[in-house]
């Protein structure tokens, strides 16, 4: 299994850009979210999707959209990137259940994004 | 909602020393903890976690956790620390009515000098 994976590794954007944030994993994991990292904030959740066709926001949702079009896909769209978007981004899933995601979250390489 | 504090940003010890981490979770009722580690450059990888059961975890490499309930704790701790443990380390919890998200800490980075 490849796990969690996610492109590109590296991207400069400038201001106003859009991009889109691969994230795939194989291990049929229904629960799939987004986070970003910065120092002193640890990671705070964007986005989180529960199974195909159901997404949801978290702490930190404006700026960015999602989409979760298939099990193993749960792309991160930043539609006009801003320099406060600059941050690694960690795409993550896990199995699911109706109390939570009460097991372990896998985690991909991360993404580190910078907007100038 | 829930929300965590870990009170040490920066930790520096010696290889050999005793390490405690502090983790302090607010929800009234039951969660799941979880203590995740980041290695230099790497991403994020669970150390250990608790959902049930005997309070004190055992996680890898040699860490464990002991969950405590009235004080809302849930610390991390291993004895002796190698040059290797040398990373950032969250806490993180959900709460386990209904579907909550999983929310971390700030993160405590751990500097251990050979």
């Amino acid at each position: 299994n490849a796990g969690v994976t996610q492109t590109p590794k590296f991207q400069v954007l400038k201001t106003g850009q859009s991009m889109t944030l691969q994230c795939a994993q194989d291990m049929n994991h229904e629960y799939m979210s987004w986070y970003r990292q910065d120092p002193g904030m640890g990671l705070r959740l964007i986005h989180y999707s529960v199974g195909a066709g159901i997404t949801d926001q978290g702490e930190v949702p404006n700026g960015y959209n999602v989409s979760r079009s298939t099990t193993e896909d749960f792309p991160l769209r930043l539609l006009s990137a801003a320099p406060s978007q600059t941050s690694v981004y960690f795409c993550a899933s896990s199995y699911y259940s109706t109390s939570g995601p009460d097991n372990e979250q896998f985690f991909g390489p991360g993404t580190r994004l910078t907007v100038l | 909602a829930q929300s965590v504090s870990q009170h040490n940003h920066h930790v520096i010890l010696s290889e050999a020393a005793s390490l405690e981490l502090g983790c302090n979770y607010s929800y009234g009722g039951t969660v799941n903890l979880f203590w995740y580690v980041q290695y230099p450059g790497q991403h994020l990888q669970l150390l250990l976690k608790y959902f049930s059961g005997d309070p004190l975890v055992k996680g890898i490499k040699g860490f464990e956790a002991e969950f405590i309930k009235s004080k809302f704790s849930f610390n991390l701790r291993k004895p002796s620390v190698q040059w290797s443990d040398t990373a950032e380390y969250f806490c993180a919890v959900n709460a386990r009515t209904g579907f909550q998200k999983l929310v971390f800490g700030t993160g405590t980075r751990l500097l251990v000098s050979p």
